[in-house]
């Protein structure tokens, strides 16, 4: 079974860091892309961030500069440093697996793991 | 920020069709970029409903399909059930971000 497991959410202050880890199973990690998407509580779904299988890495605007995604696929495993963290990153981030297409689908989505940034 | 556009609600009686628009622009969609659909029940994670604009996954009934027509794209669901109350997004690339990007949100509600 696929299978995607958030962790390293919880309760952070404003200015301050976090990482975040995805464990994979279930598939051959090294030959995916793998993103981050975040919900904000009550709101919509936002792209984050992505590492292609070549090392290739895309942010989003609102992210770019404060987070810095990575993998390890030896251990098959993803993470986002976040550092800088403002109330607006306060959601919950999902690890995502892209099925490779002339337009990349995000199958399976991870649980998710709740980052809330306040004083 | 969206770039995709999606009714907020969108509501229907058991067995009805509804429809949910996703509307974007030459940058996404209008570019010929392919959009996918993903349900998120009440508490759970999003999942893949509709990828490639109309194909459905393993286990995805029938009832749901989708199309794209320019800068637009559409999810139907034909008779209607309880269990299809659920928050609906549509999902995309945009040339001008560089990203990937998702509609505004839909909440379908069975009447």
């Amino acid at each position: 079974e696929v299978q995607l497991v958030e962790s390293g959410g919880g309760l952070v202050q404003p200015g301050g860091s976090l990482r975040l880890s995805c464990a994979a199973s279930g598939f051959t990690f090294i030959s995916y892309e793998i993103n981050w998407v975040r919900q904000a509580p009550g709101k919509g779904l936002e792209w984050v961030s992505y590492i292609r299988s070549s090392g290739t890495i895309s942010y989003a605007d609102s992210v770019k500069g404060r987070f810095t995604i990575s993998r390890d696929d030896a251990k098959n495993s993803l993470y986002l440093q976040m550092n800088s963290l403002r109330a607006e990153d306060t959601a919950v981030y999902y690890c995502v697996r892209a099925i490779p297409a002339a337009i990349n689908w995000f199958d399976p989505w991870g649980q998710g793991t709740l980052v809330t940034v306040s004083s | 920020q969206s770039v995709l556009t999606q009714p907020p609600s969108v509501s229907g009686a058991p067995g009805q069709r509804v429809t949910i628009s996703c509307t974007g622009s030459s940058s996404n969609i209008g570019a010929r970029y392919d959009v996918h659909w993903y349900q998120q029940l009440p508490g759970t994670a999003p999942r893949l409903l509709i990828y490639a604009n109309n194909n459905r996954p393993s286990g995805v009934p029938d009832r749901f399909s989708g199309s794209k027509s320019g800068t637009s794209a559409s999810l139907a669901i034909t008779g209607l059930q309880a269990e299809d109350e659920a928050d609906y997004y549509c999902q995309s690339y945009d040339s001008n971000l560089s990203g990937y990007v998702f509609g505004t949100g839909t909440k379908v509600t069975v009447l």
